[in-house]
């Protein structure tokens, strides 16, 4: 059972353009919820991460947009650039247990 | 500041043979997980440690596999007789304190296992 779904699974972009990657859960006892980016033959790294009392949390291009009510979440990528290429996999966490994490989205941003 | 560091980053083994694969945390971090990557699809949580101590291995298949994390020395997942389809990339993280969402998680970059 999947705890965390992710869509879509690929993604082109233009160059400037905006990524949009969108999860969704179940489990409302989750409280915390990260998205990692990772690279070709590299292990996943920390992006940007939210918790449920915000519905936004933005760091430099990259947004993520919270829905308490739809238990859905999404990661925004503004003015996205060849370098975003990458596969981006959203999380969901509650407490000390450990991090359900969606299938991945592979974003390939052409120039 | 060495990260988490996997070895070997390539096995080849063939069916029925075991696999080892090694993870040495963050320096400070005695809580390490081990995570399965099978291609085009996400991670599985597979255990989680701490120093001597299994503290969730609900990921874990029944047989053949176990994980270790000894007083001294690096995490161990182990495989034994190995199938097909454990054919898979196999990343460790490891964390400073024993609730994740309290800081981040950082993964190794992984083990990339083959079974002829």
């Amino acid at each position: 059972q999947q705890q965390v779904k992710q869509s879509p699974q690929s993604l082109i972009v233009q160059k400037g353009g905006i990524s949009i990657i969108n999860c969704a859960y179940e489990n409302t006892a989750f409280d915390y919820f990260p998205w990692y980016q990772q690279f070709p033959g590299k292990g996943p790294a920390l992006l940007i991460a939210i918790r449920p009392d915000v519905s936004e949390k933005k760091e430099g291009r990259f947004t993520i947009s919270f829905n308490k009510s739809a238990k859905q979440f999404s990661l925004h990528i503004m003015d996205s650039q060849p370098g975003d290429s990458a596969t981006y996999f959203c999380a969901a966490q509650t407490g000390a247990n450990n991090l359900f994490f969606g299938t991945g989205t592979r974003l390939t941003v052409i120039p | 500041n060495a990260g988490v560091m996997q070895n070997p980053r390539h096995l080849v083994r063939r069916r029925g043979q075991e696999a080892r694969l090694r993870c040495s945390p963050m320096k400070g971090h005695s809580h390490v997980y081990w995570y399965r990557q099978l291609p085009e699809e996400g991670l599985k949580f597979m255990v989680y440690l701490q120093k001597e101590n299994i503290i969730d291995e609900s990921g874990m298949p029944k047989e053949r596999f176990s994980a270790e994390f000894p007083k001294e020395g690096p995490s161990i997942l182990r495989i034994q007789q190995v199938v097909r389809g454990d054919s898979a990339a196999y990343f460790c993280a490891s964390t400073r304190t024993s609730g994740m969402n309290t800081g981040e998680l950082f993964f190794g970059e992984g083990s990339r296992l083959t079974v002829l």
